[in-house]
């Protein structure tokens, strides 16, 4: 398959357990974000998003938190399966411009 | 059912040639997207077109060139002057630029030999 990112930081949780990935962004202008899955080989893949007017949004198994004051996001997976491994981006945006990203973090689940 | 389509899923290109990585889409998006995706990187933007006949250069467009002729489609052309093209190479699109998230094609490696 396709190497993404043989170099980016990488986590390791056992199966079953929570995951938190973190992300800082730059731009204190940016009003939307989002969580991207990416497994090998593919293309990324939409998981969460939330707003600038929130700061927690929870879907299936997953949480985003959003601290505006430190320009930081959070991604939180509950009872991480094996099936979670995969490189996790966070993106942004404000107004009418494009999704910026950030590099990425590994998750790696141990079963 | 409606998606985005990149093809080819891998390619080879001679030093000096050009190339083209195809995008199709029948998600009816307006704004469609090139990110380049190198080993260690984030994804970086080459590309987007916000409508028809119109597109704007991103943070890493040199040597690379593309057109909106269709709605449907947003082709990206690797040029000669591109002096580092091996990577991985992914299409999007959205409803508009602004607006919400993006679909992501399966992507397209590169690799010149």
């Amino acid at each position: 398959g396709e190497s993404v990112g043989l170099h980016l930081p990488t986590l390791s949780v056992q199966e079953g357990d929570n995951s938190i990935i973190n992300c800082a962004y730059s731009n204190s202008a940016s009003d939307y974000f989002i969580w991207y899955k990416q497994e090998s080989g593919k293309g990324p893949q939409f998981i969460i998003d939330i707003r600038s007017n929130m700061d927690k949004r929870q879907g299936q198994r997953v949480t985003v938190l959003l601290n505006k004051t430190v320009k930081h996001l959070s991604l939180q997976i509950a009872a991480t399966q094996p099936g979670d491994s995969a490189v996790y981006f966070c993106a942004e945006k404000g107004g009418n411009t494009p999704l910026v990203f950030g590099k990425g973090t590994r998750l790696s689940v141990i079963a | 059912d409606g998606g985005i389509t990149q093809s080819p899923k891998y390619l080879f290109r001679k030093e000096g040639q050009n190339v083209t990585l195809s995008c199709e889409q029948n998600l009816n998006h307006d704004a469609m997207y090139w990110y380049r995706q190198d080993p260690g990187q984030g994804l970086r933007l080459i590309y987007y077109s916000q409508i028809v006949n119109d597109f704007q250069k991103g943070d890493i467009a040199e040597g690379y060139s593309v057109s909106r002729e269709k709605k449907e489609s947003f082709p990206l052309t690797v040029t000669s002057a591109q002096k580092n093209p091996t990577a991985f190479y992914l299409c999007a699109s959205s409803i508009e630029t602004g607006r919400g998230g993006y679909t992501f094609g399966s992507g397209t490696r590169l690799t010149v030999v």
